[in-house]
């Protein structure tokens, strides 16, 4: 069964702290994605991948790097947390032709 | 940057009546975006509904179709008569197979009346 699986599933942060939200797929998907979604605003690219070892700027990358290990593991960095990146993270994999597109349920993060 | 902007939901129809909910595009990084309509179910996963990677051609799936037109960016949905089943939110997406780059737009929630 298609699988993205995410950690924290939740997260509360101070200002000024480093944050690693995590994700794993065992869809054997080249291409994997970092989205946030706000209200009003809908989802959000912030960093991709196509394939190991590779990471691209999303539409609002700035505040956030992203590291991708091996094919199943991507992960979304923020070095100095800011109470603007309260938000609700997906992560997403997908097959190059962008027919198969599964996400992660989400994390919420709260930087106090 | 790239960005997507389709109707605000939620949008209500009747049963049998028609539906377009628009969808229109730009590409500032993306040569040869390639356009798509997902649908999720109500307790279900994103599914990809239908796509276009040419501009001019129309894609179909399901009773409903979309047009890529590259001189007014738009890539609407449309459904000549749609069904209680059609209940879903659809989200309109470009991408670029080269980068693996896959933009969304907001999301249309449909709600159909019977």
């Amino acid at each position: 069964e298609a699988a993205v699986t995410q950690s924290p599933r939740n997260k509360v942060a101070v200002t000024g702290g480093k944050v690693t939200l995590s994700c794993n797929q065992t869809n054997n998907h080249n291409n994997m994605y970092w989205y946030r979604q706000d209200t009003g605003h809908g989802l959000r690219l912030i960093h991709y991948s196509y394939g190991a070892g590779s990471t691209e700027k999303g539409d609002i990358p700035d505040g956030y790097k992203a590291s991708r290990p091996s094919q199943e593991n991507f992960s979304l960095i923020l070095e100095l947390a800011t109470p603007s990146q309260t938000s609700v993270y997906f992560c997403a994999s997908g097959d190059r032709q962008h027919t198969e597109v599964f996400f992660g349920k989400g994390t919420r993060l709260t930087v106090v | 940057g790239d960005s997507v902007t389709q109707t605000e939901g939620p949008v209500t129809v009747s049963e049998s009546e028609s539906l377009i909910i628009n969808c229109t595009y730009s590409a500032t990084s993306i040569a040869y975006p390639n356009l798509f309509w997902y649908v999720r179910y109500p307790g279900e996963g994103l599914q990809l509904l239908l796509k276009v990677i040419t501009a001019g051609q129309k894609g179909s799936s399901r009773g409903f179709e979309a047009t890529y037109n590259k001189e007014t960016t738009s890539f609407h949905l449309q459904k000549a008569s749609v069904q209680e089943s059609d209940s879903a939110v659809y989200y309109c997406a470009l991408g670029d197979y080269n980068q693996g780059k896959l933009i969304f737009g907001q999301g249309t929630k449909l709600s159909i009346k019977p």
